[in-house]
C-alpha cells in the first residue's frame, strides 16, 4: 500500500545549528501537509504544498515539494530551543482523501 | 473561536473494560478524525467522518472498537473491551471539509488527544 517514509528518525542538533527532515512517497502525491508536535502536544499544521517543485517560507523554516510531488522536505535554519518537537509530513492522493502520515523527525536541541 | 475539544484528557482502565472518548469538533467542520497516535509513531487513521457518515473506517479494529458521530457533530470512540495493546493517545481532528482541488482536505485542527493507559 501507500507509504510516507521519512528520515531521519531523530535529530540532535546544537542550538543555532540547521535541521532537515525529509519524505519520500512510493507514489504520486496531490499535496502534502506538514505538521510540528511539541512533547507532550497534539500535531499543528505548519503548511500545505500543492504544485510541484513549490517551496515555501515561514520565517526559518523552508518547505519544499519534489518536483514529481513524491519528495519533500523541511528546513529549519539556526535552530532554536523553541524548534524541539516532532515534524510530520503527511501526503494525500487524488484517488482517495486519506492523509498518509510520515513516522515524525524529532528535533533534540543538545543541552 | 474554540478548537476541537476532547476528554477525558487521560484514563487509566484494566484490560477487558470498556472505555469511551468524545471529541466536540471546531464549530461547521463535517469532515471528523479519529486518530491513534503510539508514542514515538505517527498518527494512523481509526475512522473519518463526512457529517454523520462513517467514509473511512477500513483501521478500525471493528470487533472492538466502535464510533459514532450522531446529528454529524459530536463524535464518540468507544472500546470494549479493552487490551493492553490500546494503551496510546487517541486524537480526535476536524477540518472544514471544503475540499480543494486534487481531493485537498486542507488543514486539520486537532485536539488535545485522550490518553489511554491500558493495565
Amino acid at each position: 500500500g501507500q507509504q510516507v517514509m521519512q528520515i531521519p528518525q531523530y535529530q540532535h542538533v546544537q542550538e543555532g545549528e540547521d535541521f532537515t527532515t525529509y519524505c519520500n512517497s512510493s507514489t504520486t502525491l496531490s499535496n502534502i501537509q506538514w505538521y510540528k508536535q511539541r512533547p507532550g502536544g497534539h500535531p499543528v499544521f505548519l503548511i500545505q504544498l500543492v504544485k510541484s517543485g513549490e517551496v515555501k517560507k515561514q520565517k526559518r523554516l523552508t518547505f519544499q515539494f519534489g518536483e514529481a510531488k513524491k519528495n519533500s522536505s523541511l528546513h529549519i535554519t539556526a535552530t532554536q530551543t523553541t524548534d524541539v518537537g516532532t515534524y510530520f509530513c503527511a501526503g494525500q492522493k487524488d484517488s482517495n482523501y486519506q492523509l498518509i502520515w510520515g513516522a515524525g523527525t524529532k528535533l533534540i536541541i543538545k543541552p | 473561536e474554540a478548537g476541537v475539544v476532547q476528554s477525558p484528557r487521560y484514563k487509566i482502565i484494566e484490560k477487558k473494560q470498556p472505555v469511551a472518548f468524545w471529541c466536540n469538533p471546531i464549530s461547521g467542520h463535517n469532515t471528523l478524525y479519529w486518530y491513534r497516535q503510539n508514542l514515538g509513531q505517527g498518527p494512523e487513521l481509526l475512522i473519518r467522518y463526512e457529517n454523520e457518515e462513517a467514509v473511512d473506517d477500513s483501521q478500525l479494529p471493528k470487533d472492538r472498537f466502535s464510533a459514532e458521530r450522531l446529528k454529524g457533530v459530536d463524535s464518540t470512540l468507544k472500546i470494549q473491551p479493552a487490551e493492553l495493546g490500546d494503551s496510546a493517545v487517541y486524537l480526535c481532528a476536524s477540518s472544514s471539509g471544503r475540499f480543494l482541488a486534487g481531493g485537498n482536505t486542507g488543514e486539520l485542527f486537532f485536539g488535545e488527544g485522550s490518553r489511554l493507559t491500558v493495565l
